[in-house]
């Protein structure tokens, strides 16, 4: 089992390139999260869906948008990137009802 | 608003030592409480979590809602325990989110 799998694992952009992220897992969950990890600040939720063409907002969403066709796949997209979102990218999924959280291998994203 | 509070940024213990990493919360209702686990170059991965009360890998952890505080505790430590730890609130809004706190890296030396 892949469980959840980000592509691609690292990346450097210039400002104001933009890119897409991809989040695929394979447990048939409902839910998935984009996390952001920068040091000193733990994880911050980005943007989460609880379901196949659902999106909601989470803490630090500026800069970034977020599509979930599928129930499978979870893109994170930053249309224009700056340095500030220079970060460790963390997709997650879970069944609801307070289920476990299953975090993908991280995308480490550097914005020059 | 759901906090969670992890005062150490690292916490250095030598092999054998008792081990406590810290964690206080801030939520109004009653929240579930996790920690996870990130060995080096590693996903995230869940440790353990209140609801179970079981013991992983020797670490265990108590809620206590008096002092709102979830201390992950474990008394004899090893190299293998050398990560960072975070500790996570779920409340009861929607989405499942997990709230994260700052993190403590173990170290753990010879």
């Amino acid at each position: 089992n892949a469980g959840v799998t980000q592509t691609p694992k690292f990346r450097v952009l210039k400002t104001g390139q933009s890119m897409t992220l991809l989040c695929a897992q394979d447990m048939n969950h409902e839910y998935m999260y984009w996390y952001r990890q920068d040091p000193g600040m733990g994880l911050r939720l980005i943007h989460y869906s609880v379901g196949e063409g659902t999106t909601a907002k989470g803490e630090v969403p500026d800069g970034y948008n977020v599509s979930r066709l599928k129930k499978q796949n979870f893109l994170l997209g930053l249309e224009s990137a700056a340095p500030s979102q220079t970060s460790v990218y963390f997709c997650a999924s879970s069944h609801g009802g307070g289920t476990e959280a299953f975090f993908g291998q991280g995308t480490r994203l550097t914005v020059v | 608003a759901q906090r969670v509070t992890q005062p150490e940024k690292l916490l250095s213990v030598f092999k054998g030592a008792p081990v406590e990493l810290k964690c206080n919360y801030s939520y109004s209702g009653s929240p579930e409480l996790f920690w996870y686990v990130q060995y080096s170059r590693q996903r995230l991965q869940l440790l353990l979590r209140h609801i179970s009360r079981e013991s992983i890998k020797g670490f265990t952890a108590d809620l206590n809602k008096g002092e709102t505080s979830f201390h992950l505790k474990k008394p004899f430590a090893q190299e293998e325990d050398s990560a960072m730890y975070y500790c996570a609130l779920r409340g009861a809004g929607g989405g499942n989110k997990l709230t994260f706190g700052t993190g403590t890296q173990l170290k753990v030396e010879l």
